[in-house]
């Protein structure tokens, strides 16, 4: 079945670092794919999506490509900030289903 | 604003007590999902339901059921509340195909 692998963590970062989680994914056709983000104390709430292969997804400084080949949606920010910290997921969508990997914890410091 | 609400944010029950989380969503939105959350594991499906009275298992189904008789609802029961349900409970809703998924604030189970 379908199922996304994120990178492990805990994560820690200086501010201004540049983050990278590593998410892959297995399906069959051709999924959506997003990264969801769940800030402490709060509900998820959608970061960014693609839809196809080769698309660029962006939202506050955050970027994603869906790629095809490698079976990757990578999330990257240039120079995070505190605020940046909270726990990340990738997530897949294919038919009516809608997939989460295990969360990677991002904790920024000042 | 869109709003998915679970009806309780906290509950403690006893094992085996049969146990009702609801979801509310005033979208008008065609899917809607339960999972569990649970430290180093993410988001487990457990059920969800593309449409009234439709329902399909998810990854994690075994001591669930679910009902979703109106479009705005959809309850997750625990037929027999065991210790190993203790967990975070999400709830969410959006429209059919590739759109954001909406989630509830969760409800924190404690089995005991």
């Amino acid at each position: 079945g379908d199922s996304v692998t994120q990178m492990e963590g805990p994560v820690t970062l200086s501010e201004e670092a540049f983050l990278t989680i590593n998410c892959t994914y297995t399906a069959t056709g051709y999924p959506s794919l997003f990264w969801y983000v769940q800030y402490p104390g709060e509900g998820l709430q959608l970061l960014l999506k693609a839809t196809k292969a080769d698309d660029k997804g962006s939202n506050k400084g955050f970027e994603a490509t869906y790629r095809k080949e490698t079976t990757s949606f990578h999330l990257e920010k240039g120079s995070v900030q505190v605020s940046d910290s909270a726990v990340y997921f990738c997530a897949l969508s294919n038919d009516y289903k809608l997939s989460f990997g295990a969360g990677t914890t991002v904790t920024v410091r000042a | 604003d869109v709003k998915v609400t679970q009806s309780s944010r906290y509950l403690v029950k006893r094992t085996g007590e049969k146990v009702f989380l609801e979801c509310v969503q005033d979208m008008d939105h065609e899917n809607m999902f339960w999972y569990r959350q649970d430290p180093g594991l993410g988001l487990r499906l457990i059920y969800f339901s593309y449409d009234v009275k439709m329902k399909e298992k998810g990854d994690i189904p075994e001591g669930y059921s679910v009902s979703r008789e109106k479009k705005e609802r959809f309850s997750l029961i625990l037929e027999s509340a065991s210790t190993n349900q203790t967990s975070m409970y999400l709830c969410a809703s959006r429209t059919t195909g590739t759109t954001e998924a909406f989630f509830g604030q969760g409800t924190r189970l404690t089995v005991v």
